[in-house]
């Protein structure tokens, strides 16, 4: 079964502060791994992704690091602002394949 | 150009009724996909069509039919509404199958069986 586990379920950073979320999967079949951020109310938009073929990806403050041979990867959120404060999914994909393997998400709130 | 709509926003159904929630894109996009969230369970799969006249299942799929006869509309038709059903469904299109796939999604439809 295709699976993508997810921790922690929620967390709580206060401003300023990193915020970590951390996914393993076991399909090494997979190709794309992107984040997904939701708002209350709103559905989810996509934050950043990353190839396998690449360690590290960064945009903004957001940063993936990706550990091929441990099949982790993790968001890390630098300087974390209230306005972070959402769901975040972590998802994969299998190469061919167009849909999406989500983890069950990370609650976070930055405290002001 | 509004993305991917979804209509109704909330829907109230007694357990037996049937409705169709539908989803319409304007991006040209020939991925089109539902999911529903429960909370703390993410996102599963349902059905998703690679374009019009093709569909296929999801993770689960029971319970739900859909179809896809226009490159711009997907709608997901509940039959038999059980309480199992109540959730957050959303629509989500991509112009890709491979490489950065970028899946947009609608702001959802709320669904409570009672």
């Amino acid at each position: 079964q295709q699976q993508v586990k997810q921790s922690p379920q929620s967390l709580i950073v206060q401003k300023g502060g990193i915020s970590i979320i951390n996914c393993a999967y076991e399909n090494t079949a997979f190709d794309y791994f992107p984040w997904y951020q939701q708002f209350p109310g709103k559905g989810p938009a996509l934050l950043i992704a990353i190839r396998p073929d690449v360690s590290e990806k960064k945009e903004g403050r957001f940063t993936i690091s990706f550990n091929k041979s441990a099949k982790q990867f993790s968001l890390h959120i630098m300087d974390s602002q209230p306005g972070d404060s959402a769901t975040y999914f972590c998802a994969a994909r299998v190469a061919g394949y167009s849909t999406l393997t989500f983890g069950k998400g990370t609650m976070l709130l930055v405290s002001p | 150009n509004a993305g991917v709509t979804q209509t109704p926003k909330f829907r109230i159904l007694k357990i037996g009724q049937s409705m169709t929630l539908q989803c319409a894109q304007d991006m040209n996009h020939n991925y089109m996909y539902w999911y529903r969230q429960d909370p703390g369970m993410g996102l599963k799969l349902i059905y998703y069509s690679v374009g019009a006249g093709i569909t296929d299942k999801g993770e689960v799929p029971n319970g739900y039919n859909v179809s896809r006869s226009t490159t711009e509309d997907f709608p997901l038709r509940l039959e038999l509404a059980a309480p199992s059903q109540t959730s957050v469904y959303f629509c989500a299109s991509s112009q890709l199958g491979q490489g950065e796939n970028i899946q947009y999604f609608g702001a959802g439809t709320r669904l409570s069986v009672l």
